[in-house]
């Protein structure tokens, strides 16, 4: 079936540290997978995607790797900062059968402690 | 604003009662997508349209549900018989046809009590 899991869902690191936020999925077909950074009471934002014909995707601080085999993709977040802390979903995209929808983990939660 | 925009924001309602909100997706596309979100959950997809056209249908969208497209600009979202299982965040988001990046708006948030 069409399913995203993602761990961990909350994460606590302190400031400067690193963050890493692993997905996986279970739809082949799957080709795209954005990464969604939610501030509480605000819309998910897009921060980075990948495709699936590129392993890795670095804009700053914020890095997205990703195992076709494995079926695999994470977010790395360095040089943490407190304005980081919010909920990080992952998503997958859907393609059997023309689907054009995304298929969403159930979040994680980070907390920068400065 | 060229965001995607929702409106109302938040609505109250008492269970049994219609509500219908609106979207108005980023100029230009012509993609447009409806998704539900809970507490403590992710965005759960439940119809897109491509210009005027519903492509596609979750298995979430119950009879009561129904959405429009009818010029390809906005796009409204009726429920209708409201019950408390309705109660969430219901998301649009936009995007353009061969592209996959979607764009949400800020939310409508259904409280039915």
């Amino acid at each position: 079936g069409e399913n995203v899991e993602q761990h961990p869902s909350t994460l606590s690191v302190q400031e400067g540290d690193s963050a890493v936020i692993k997905c996986t999925y279970s739809d082949s077909a799957s080709n795209y997978f954005p990464w969604y950074k939610q501030e509480l009471g605000k819309r998910p934002q897009l921060i980075i995607d990948i495709r699936s014909n590129v392993g890795e995707k670095k804009d700053q601080r914020i890095a997205v790797t990703l195992n076709k085999t494995a079926k695999h993709f994470s977010l790395h977040i360095t040089e943490t900062q407190p304005e980081d802390s919010a909920v990080y979903f992952c998503a997958a995209s859907m393609k059997q059968g023309g689907s054009e929808k995304l298929v969403f983990g159930k979040g994680t939660k980070l907390t920068v402690n400065p | 604003d060229t965001g995607v925009s929702q409106d109302p924001r938040h609505k109250i309602t008492k269970r049994g009662q219609n509500v219908t909100f609106r979207c108005d997706p980023i100029s230009e596309h012509n993609r447009l997508y409806w998704y539900r979100q809970t507490l403590g959950q992710g965005p759960e997809f439940l119809t897109y349209f491509q210009n005027e056209a519903q492509l596609e249908k979750s298995r979430l969208l119950s009879d009561r549900f129904s959405a429009e497209r009818p010029k390809g600009s906005f796009s409204t979202l009726e429920i209708q018989r409201t019950e408390q299982g309705d109660s969430a965040m219901y998301l649009c988001a936009s995007s353009l046809a061969g592209l996959d990046e979607q764009f949400f708006g800020p939310g409508t948030r259904l409280t039915v009590l």
